[in-house]
């Protein structure tokens, strides 16, 4: 079975720059989440998505990230404008069963 | 705001010694899960533990859910240098949401 897919692996920006995120869930499971795992940190619930519904977005700073789930399937983050402390391991995870999740390889975002 | 605290924060020990890492809280935890995270990847669940004073046991790991449910416990036994990685704890602090807060991690290191 293929795991949760995401791309790119690494991406380097400038500040005020913006960028976007993909993953591509574990095929059939509905919820998808979204973390933010800063260096030395345990990761942090960006947004929660069940299909393509908004479960939970309570941490999310929604004047610059935004995410969207089309179809209920793959899921796009996106940072606009980014800042330095943007800079951090963005892993996306999904679930067939809510406390399971299966965590995908992430993406590193270097802010300079 | 619920705080998972890890001690250890980092642990380098040779091939073969036991080692025990900590998760203390001071909220009371519905459930709490361990991962392993290598390098480069995301976290990987190694166990869900639900009931206060349950211990779970997979191979030469052992994990303890303390009885007021605030705690929990991880121990090595007999440590290999596969093990090396940063160990997570995850409490959901509300029954029924599955919401999981991380702690800040245990970074371990098994030497040959």
């Amino acid at each position: 079975e293929a795991g949760v897919a995401q791309s790119p692996r690494y991406k380097i920006i400038e500040k005020r720059q913006s960028v976007a995120f993909w993953c591509n869930p574990i095929s059939g499971h509905a919820t998808l989440y979204w973390y933010q795992q800063i260096l030395g940190q345990g990761p942090k619930l960006l947004i929660q998505f069940q299909n393509n519904g908004v479960v939970d977005d309570s941490q999310l700073p929604k004047d610059r990230f935004s995410a969207e789930r089309l179809k209920g399937v793959d899921s796009t983050l996106k940072i606009q404008p980014a800042k330095l402390e943007d800079s951090a391991v963005y892993l996306c995870a999904s679930s067939l069963v809510v406390y399971e999740q299966y965590f995908g390889p992430g993406t590193r975002l270097t802010v300079t | 705001t619920q705080l998972l605290e890890q001690s250890p924060q980092f642990l380098s020990i040779q091939e073969g010694e036991n080692l025990t890492v900590y998760c203390n809280s001071s909220s009371v935890f519905s459930s709490l899960q361990w991962y392993r995270q290598e390098p480069g990847e995301g976290p990987v669940l190694l166990v869900t533990v639900v009931t206060g004073g349950e211990v779970k046991k997979l191979k030469r790991l052992t994990f303890q859910f303390g009885d007021a449910r605030k705690d929990s416990s991880l121990h090595i036994t007999a440590a290999q240098t596969g093990d090396t990685g940063l160990y997570l704890c995850a409490g959901d602090p509300t029954s029924g949401t599955y919401k999981y807060i991380f702690g800040t991690g245990t970074r371990l290191k098994v030497l040959a």
